[in-house]
């Protein structure tokens, strides 16, 4: 079984700009959560997507957006790109969507870098 | 927010020597589990353990909860070169899983 995919694996664009990240989740799961993940911060929450619909959302500005397609593949953007936007994002599949108590498998992220 | 943190931030220790890894969290849970992150890559879940259980073994891997405290801890025991990473420790906040700081460990041989 093919693992999490994310797209692209690095990616550096300028202030302002915006930005896709995708997702393609392991076949059958149905759950897709997103995280941030900085030196200064750590992994912090984004959101969760299951069957379409956002079911949580963490502690994010509206710049960060996301959606979930019907094949269970989700986008994340992120608007008017801010400098402290730059950190590895990932996405994490699971069979459901067990708030927390699910096991996550993870993609090797997308690397944004903002200049 | 972070709902567990690990302690220590960063170990060193030689090939084949235990490492121990401690998690103290906030909340009451369901479930707490362990991560390793190699560099700049994704999350490899390693073991998953429920609030009504006290010690839970993965290979080389042991992980003990007590929840009165509000700890875990992992222990890899004869620790390889390949073990190096960062470990971390992730709760259920009722709404997502969320994740500790991490512990940086290094092996050398």
């Amino acid at each position: 079984k093919a693992g999490v995919t994310q797209t692209p694996r690095y990616l550096i664009k300028t202030r302002g700009q915006q930005v896709t990240l995708s997702c393609s989740p392991i076949s059958g799961h149905r759950s897709v959560s997103w995280y941030q993940q900085t030196p200064g911060q750590g992994l912090q929450f984004l959101f969760e997507y299951f069957s379409e619909t956002q079911r949580n959302k963490g502690n994010f500005p509206g710049r960060f957006s996301g959606r979930q397609f019907s094949n269970s593949r989700s986008e994340m953007n992120v608007s008017t790109l801010e400098l402290g936007d730059s950190a590895l994002y990932l996405c994490a599949s699971s069979l459901s969507s067990g708030a927390g108590t699910e096991k996550l498998f993870f993609g090797s992220g997308t690397q944004l870098s903002v200049l | 927010s972070q709902q567990g943190e690990e302690d220590p931030q960063a170990l060193s220790i030689q090939e084949g020597e235990n490492a121990t890894m401690n998690c103290s969290y906030k909340t009451s849970i369901n479930n707490l589990q362990w991560y390793r992150q190699n560099s700049g890559r994704g999350l490899v879940h390693l073991i998953l353990i429920r609030s009504n259980e006290r010690e839970k073994h993965s290979g080389r891997l042991r992980v003990t909860l007590d929840t009165s405290k509000k700890s875990s801890s992992l222990l890899i025991t004869a620790s390889r070169a390949a073990d190096t990473a960062s470990y971390f420790c992730a709760t259920d906040a009722g709404t997502a899983l969320i994740f500790g700081k991490g512990t940086t460990l290094s092996v050398s041989s």
